[in-house]
């Protein structure tokens, strides 16, 4: 069965400081990627999405970027945290014809 | 862009009533996904529809693809505890890598 983890669970980190978020996804191949950021209490916001390694498609420009260096790994990145990046960020896959996304547990980042 | 509009935001219910919610779009739809989150988790997905018309249970859970494909519906009979949480939305378009989501209807239960 499919499985997908992410981590850390939860992050507290400065203003200015570097960010690596990272999801993994085992049990299929070739899997459709996603990022989503969730404020407290509000619904998903798409940040990127990835349809194989190294293709990455934006949603929002903000200070983040998303890379996909192996077929199950996708990685979420910031050279500088803004206090507004705080939020709890979700990895989502989903495989073959179906659309049914699956989330990961998350992780909750806290920028002080 | 696309949107949904889910409704209501929030319920407060007694436990034991039934429960329905839905959600409607400014543009066609292909598939509607439900899912439910509970407090620091990640969403879970609920139940998958497919076609305009259809109807699709899951345990005490029914949903419906409407028939204009512009909207959803969500039910839950005789409603427990563990019914507490967020349920969303999700719409895709033909073609569509990815979903629209819908801010969410939180869901309170009186014991």
């Amino acid at each position: 069965s499919q499985t997908i983890h992410q981590w850390p669970a939860t992050l507290v980190q400065p203003v200015g400081s570097p960010l690596s978020l990272e999801c993994t996804v085992e049990g299929t191949s070739n899997p459709n990627l996603y990022w989503y950021r969730q404020a407290a209490g509000r619904g998903l916001q798409l940040l990127f999405y990835s349809v194989g390694i190294g293709q990455i498609s934006s949603e929002v420009p903000q200070n983040l970027s998303a890379s996909r260096p192996q077929d199950r790994q996708f990685i979420l990145s910031s050279k500088k945290l803004l206090l507004s990046d705080s939020g709890f960020y979700l990895c989502a896959w989903r495989g073959g014809a179906s659309y049914e996304q699956y989330f990961g547990p998350g992780t909750r980042l806290t920028v002080t | 862009g696309q949107q949904l509009n889910q409704s209501p935001q929030s319920m407060f219910i007694q436990e034991g009533e039934d429960v329905s919610m839905n959600c409607t779009s400014s543009s066609i739809f292909n598939t509607w996904l439900w899912y439910k989150q509970d407090p620091g988790e990640g969403p879970v997905l609920l139940i998958a529809l497919y076609k305009a018309g259809e109807l699709t249970s899951n345990g005490r859970l029914t949903a419906q693809f409407g028939i204009t494909r512009k909207d959803s519906f969500l039910n839950i009979s005789a409603s427990i505890p563990s019914d507490v949480g967020i349920y969303f939305c999700a719409g895709r378009d033909q073609g569509a890598q990815k979903l629209v989501f819908g801010q969410g209807t939180r869901l309170t239960i009186n014991p």
